[in-house]
């Protein structure tokens, strides 16, 4: 297993431009989402899914969007970047979310994403 | 809201000592709480799941423990290597209707070889 792949794994935007980052897994999970790391304030969640066709907003959600039209792959859309949202994204992945082991969550390298 | 804190931010230890890292979080409705590993530049990697019926996890030279009703966790490194340096984060999953990982910033380990 590939286990959670996201790529680029780096990116340079200039302010206005859109993206996509995208994220696949291959273990079959039903839940992911997506947080972004700045220093100092841990990770932060953006958006998340819990199953193809469903998406929810998480704690900091503005300036972005997703959809989850199969099991496997759920991208992250940049609609106008600002300087504001440079950052480490990571996606993440996990069975359920029910708190037994099945919840462990397997997370992808990161974007480092830089917006000048 | 579920706050998760750590302390300390920084920790630095000779090769072999035995050491704790904490984790608090102020609610205590939680169905769990994770230990994760994140190496420089890297994603986090999953190291221990404690699920809230539990008191403690165990593997190889980690335990981890949770104390649900004083809201602490603790994870143990026995033995410590300079492999182990690394930054350690915890993560509760609260067990109401919007069950989303709230993390902890974090304790950034150092063993000194």
């Amino acid at each position: 297993n590939a286990g959670v792949t996201q790529t680029p794994k780096f990116q340079v935007l200039k302010t206005g431009q859109s993206m996509t980052l995208q994220c696949a897994q291959d273990m079959n999970h039903e839940y992911m989402s997506w947080y972004r790391q700045d220093p100092g304030m841990g990770l932060r969640l953006i958006h998340y899914s819990v199953g193809a066709g469903i998406t929810d907003q998480g704690e900091v959600p503005n300036g972005y969007n997703v959809s989850r039209s199969t099991t496997e792959d759920f991208p992250l859309r940049l609609l106008s970047a600002a300087p504001s949202q440079t950052s480490v994204y990571f996606c993440a992945s996990s069975h359920g979310t029910s708190g037994g082991p099945t919840d462990t969550q397997y997370f992808g390298p990161g974007t480092r994403l830089t917006v000048l | 809201k579920q706050e998760v804190t750590q302390i300390p931010a920084a920790l630095s230890v000779p090769e072999g000592e035995n050491l704790v890292l904490n984790c608090s979080f102020t609610d205590s409705a939680i169905y769990n709480l994770q230990w994760f590993r994140q190496d420089p530049g890297k994603g986090l990697t999953s190291l221990l799941l404690i699920q809230s019926s539990q008191r403690e996890q165990t593997s190889g030279r980690l335990n981890a423990s949770l104390d649900k009703s004083s809201g602490r966790s603790t994870l143990y490194i026995a033995a410590s290597q300079p492999g182990d340096s690394a930054t350690y984060l915890c993560a509760v999953r609260p067990s109401g209707s919007a069950r989303q990982l709230t993390f902890g910033s974090g304790t950034q380990l150092t063993v000194l070889p």
